[in-house]
């Protein structure tokens, strides 16, 4: 299977402060990526879906200035919360999906606790 | 739009003895695939089989089979022999092959055991 990395696994921060996830896929090319949440015993909640050199496009009730998406090349995409919030904590997954495939795959994920 | 919906939300079952994990669906698109992901305590999410809705015959891997239902738009997975490694949430997962978006069950947790 394709070979995702998603880095930090773990971050915990102050409310307030900013928080960047880099997710990469290493053995393929992602023309696009979906980002997940999911909460503790939940399923995954799709966050947003973003191509590469464009703007990401946000699922209903997920607020785009807190949750910025860069998908700037083929390899590499970021997501940043910004002014995180305790209720922002949760398990965030990328998921890089290469053109023409049926299957997605999925990072490590990262989770995140905002003190 | 599509929904998956996975009626147990708790399964447990006895060391290698086999379990079926329930799913039902719904889709407009005529095209799309079903998948079940498994989701260990270290929550990578890990793909257990994959069934093409235009294939009549069920998909099997190893000790994993699915009971691939078109008309009733049904999709369970039985798991045979199980071992205490099987224990996870397991997600059923709808595709279409249109968006490339997945739809997402609620899961079943899986218990085994010894």
């Amino acid at each position: 299977g394709a070979v995702v990395s998603q880095h930090p696994s773990r971050v915990i921060c102050k409310s307030g402060t900013s928080v960047k996830i880099e997710c990469r896929s290493l053995d393929f090319q992602a023309t696009t990526m979906f980002w997940y949440r999911q909460f503790p015993k939940q399923s995954l909640m799709l966050m947003a879906t973003s191509n590469e050199g464009s703007k990401a496009t946000y699922e209903q009730g997920v607020e785009k200035d807190k949750f910025l998406i860069n998908h700037a090349s083929l390899t590499l995409s970021t997501l940043t919360v910004t002014s995180a919030h305790p209720e922002d904590s949760s398990f965030y997954i990328c998921s890089p999906v290469a053109g023409g495939y049926n299957e997605q795959f999925f990072g490590p994920g990262t989770r995140l606790t905002v003190l | 739009a599509q929904t998956v919906t996975q009626s147990q939300p708790e399964m447990s079952v006895q060391e290698a003895e086999t379990v079926t994990l329930s799913c039902t669906y719904d889709t407009s698109e005529s095209d799309y695939y079903l998948f079940w992901y498994k989701q260990p305590p270290s929550r990578q999410m890990i793909l257990v089989i994959r069934q093409e809705a235009y294939k009549q015959q069920n998909a099997t891997e190893n000790r994993f089979s699915v009971n691939f239902q078109k008309a009733a738009k049904s999709f369970s997975l039985k798991i045979s022999d199980s071992q205490l490694g099987d224990a996870a949430m397991y997600f059923c997962a709808c595709l279409r092959t249109s968006g490339s978006r997945l739809t997402f069950g609620e899961g079943t947790q899986l218990t085994v055991n010894p």
